[in-house]
């Protein structure tokens, strides 16, 4: 399933399908992106980051896309598991000097069994 | 090793009283964050302290809040006179280093607030 930016704060998708959860972030100046998982009750959680001089970074399972032009950022799970079920909040900070973190809205992703 | 603590979990106070949050960063981080967190809003930032100096309290959102760092290790938030608008969940996080290049922060659980 795909959340085109962040009208939609709730993802349902079926186990095992991908997942792509979609932001826009607002500072022209941000050069360095991160995305969260949150889970109930707990503090975010890195998951994948990417630097502005990238647009594209794999990690394992997630794959976070850039595109500076739009200012979009999107996270794409594969094969998403029950665990996935979490919010998660792209975030932008800018490497030079000390890192204020500026968090989006936040989607729920909801793994359906 | 152990993560970023938060104590309490949860607080409940009564309009008007002072509270004190206290967080436990990993050992040997330099940089300390406060964040609040609104139901259904990502976190918002507060404070940044480097060692035992805020570096910057621009996100503090009025004089009722103050946070310490006094030995440059824990770190407490205080809110004099709270406010029903106070309750949110506060969130610290932590990371080795501050300034050049990003540095990943860590976070604890956070200590929910509820003002009545």
């Amino acid at each position: 399933g795909e959340n085109v930016g962040l009208h939609l704060p709730t993802l349902s998708v079926q186990e095992g399908d991908n997942s792509i959860i979609n932001c826009a972030y607002s500072n022209s100046a941000s050069d360095y992106f991160i995305w969260y998982k949150q889970e109930s009750g707990k503090g975010p959680q890195f998951i994948i980051d990417i630097r502005s001089n990238m647009d594209k970074r794999q990690g394992q399972r997630v794959t976070v896309l850039l595109n500076k032009t739009v200012k979009h950022l999107s996270l794409q799970i594969a094969a998403t598991q029950p665990g996935d079920s979490a919010v998660y909040f792209c975030a932008e900070t800018y490497s030079g000097g000390y890192q204020k973190v500026t968090f989006g809205i936040g989607t729920k992703l909801q793994v359906i069994p | 090793g152990a993560g970023v603590s938060q104590t309490p979990s949860n607080k409940v106070t009564e309009k008007g009283k002072y509270v004190e949050l206290r967080c436990d960063p990993i050992s040997g981080h330099t940089a300390l964050y406060w964040y609040r967190q609104s139901l259904g809003q990502g976190p918002e930032f507060l404070i940044y302290f480097q060692g035992t100096g805020a570096a910057d309290d621009s996100g503090l959102p009025n004089d009722r809040f103050f946070a310490v760092r006094p030995e440059g290790s824990v770190s407490t938030l205080k809110i004099q006179r709270t406010e029903r608008g106070d309750s949110a969940v506060y969130l610290c996080a932590s990371s080795p280093l501050a300034g050049g290049l990003y540095n990943e922060q860590f976070f604890g659980p956070g200590t929910r607030l509820t003002v009545l």
